[in-house]
């Protein structure tokens, strides 16, 4: 077991550009979730996949972010046309949830990204 | 909706002092409390957590939290702490064992 592993650890793009980043969640872990932070701030829920289905995005997610699960196994986040103020640190994390028991949420490492 | 308010930014503390950690929360459902510490260059980390039961929980590195359900709170205690604690720690609330939305973070300064 490696964790949850994502890429790239840095991304510097400029503003107007399109961005993708990768996230490997922990092997079996049926639950894939992104959160943003920017500096001074916790972590933000952007969206989650049960297997391959989005669950839920929160409203954060506008309509230049786009994430995907095809297999229920990596997931991809794409911001289109990047904007300065989507300057942050993007975390993965995964967990293995069965029924309505609890199970942790396991973070990686993130993708700073830092848009000119 | 949940917030969550950590109203400390930074608490600098000496080395083998007592620290208390700050958490509020507010909801109007049943809650999940957790705090999550992050180390320097290091991903977030699950520290401790309340589920239900006992509502004071312990981490295997001294910290303890309290549930106060009276109050809305859930602060991190440790009675003694070192050099290693230096990090940022985030309170975290979920509704159901979904998403966590997480207070602004705490940065913990230990000194010698």
């Amino acid at each position: 077991d490696t964790g949850v592993s994502q890429d790239p650890r840095h991304k510097i793009t400029k503003r107007g550009q399109n961005v993708t980043f990768r996230c490997d969640p922990i092997s079996e872990h049926n639950r894939l979730y992104w959160y943003r932070q920017t500096l001074g701030q916790g972590p933000e829920f952007l969206t989650y996949f049960q297997n391959e289905a989005q669950l839920e995005k929160s409203r954060l997610l506008s309509d230049r972010f786009s994430a995907e699960r095809p297999k229920g196994s990596f997931s991809t986040l794409e911001i289109q046309r990047t904007e300065q103020g989507d300057s942050a640190m993007y975390l993965c994390a995964s967990s293995l949830t069965t029924g309505s028991s609890y199970n942790e949420q396991f973070f990686g490492p993130g993708t700073r990204l830092t848009v000119l | 909706a949940q917030s969550v308010t950590q109203l400390d930014s930074q608490v600098p503390v000496f080395e083998e002092a007592p620290v208390e950690l700050r958490c509020n929360y507010s909801s109007s459902v049943s809650v999940y409390l957790f705090w999550y510490v992050q180390y320097p260059n290091q991903g977030l980390q699950l520290l401790l957590k309340y589920l239900s039961g006992s509502t004071l929980v312990e981490s295997i590195n001294g910290f303890e939290a309290e549930f106060n359900k009276s109050q809305t709170s859930f602060h991190l205690r440790k009675p003694s702490v070192h050099i290693s604690d230096t990090a940022e720690y985030f309170c975290a609330v979920s509704v159901g064992f979904q998403k966590l939305v997480f207070g602004t973070g705490t940065r913990l300064l230990v000194s010698p």
